[in-house]
């Protein structure tokens, strides 16, 4: 069965600070797709990225980089010099469409407070 | 280009009542997919639609049901409202399934709370 651990259930820094989101995953697949979304205050999830099994290209987009190791089933996520509209909740999650269907799993959320 | 639409933003129902939410897809898109953000429980996945066929349920008890539409906007429907249906019901939209079996990514609305007295 699919899951996705987020161990850190909250994290606080200082404006500026670097800061990692953990996100470890299991599946039985070989063909499986990870996501990360970010939930501010308001409720909605704002999609960040995708990636999918077959590429474990790391990837940077402005502050955020992402760093993906199928040897350890980890999809880690850093922001550089966060800023305090940083501050939400990060949601790692998995699917498994050949296997599970189109559904998204989740982890359990870290809450991120950047204080200024 | 407009997003995920939701209705209502806040729903206020008591035990027993039944809730109807609805969902507005991003144009162009033909999954819709329910989600459950229940406090403490997490986002949980409720139910998936495609070209209006139910393509893939989550572990809810049949009092949670939904259909979509011709113009594939969704409604999903919670009848005998219990306390623990208190929630934020989150909806996300798609590209379908027309292009074979992948995951296309899948962009969220603002979501309804529903809160159950």
């Amino acid at each position: 069965a699919q899951k996705v651990t987020q161990a850190q259930t909250e994290i606080s820094v200082v404006e500026k600070e670097d800061v990692t989101l953990d996100c470890v995953y299991e599946t039985r697949d070989t063909t499986y797709y990870l996501f990360w979304y970010k939930q501010p205050p308001s409720g909605e999830l704002v999609f960040l990225i995708r990636r999918n099994s077959f590429d474990e290209q790391n990837e940077i987009s402005g502050r955020y980089s992402w760093n993906f190791q199928k040897s350890t089933s980890s999809f880690n996520f850093t922001i550089t010099a966060s800023q305090v509209v940083d501050s939400a909740v990060y949601f790692c999650a998995l699917s498994e469409p050949y296997n599970a269907g189109n559904m998204l799993t989740f982890g359990g959320g870290t809450r991120l407070m950047v204080k200024p | 280009e407009a997003g995920v639409t939701q209705s209502p933003t806040h729903l206020i129902k008591t035990r027993g009542q039944q809730a109807t939410l609805r969902c507005s897809p991003i144009s162009g898109h033909t999954s819709v997919y329910w989600y459950q953000q229940a406090l403490g429980l997490g986002l949980q996945f409720l139910l998936w639609y495609d070209e209006g066929e139910e393509r893939n349920r989550g572990n809810f008890p049949p009092r949670f049901s939904g259909r979509q539409f011709p113009n594939y906007s969704s409604e999903l429907n919670v009848n005998a409202l219990e306390l623990e249906d208190s929630a934020l019901y989150l909806c996300a939209s798609s590209t379908g399934l027309a292009g074979g079996p992948f995951q296309e990514t899948q962009y969220f609305g603002p979501g309804t709370r529903l809160l159950v007295l």
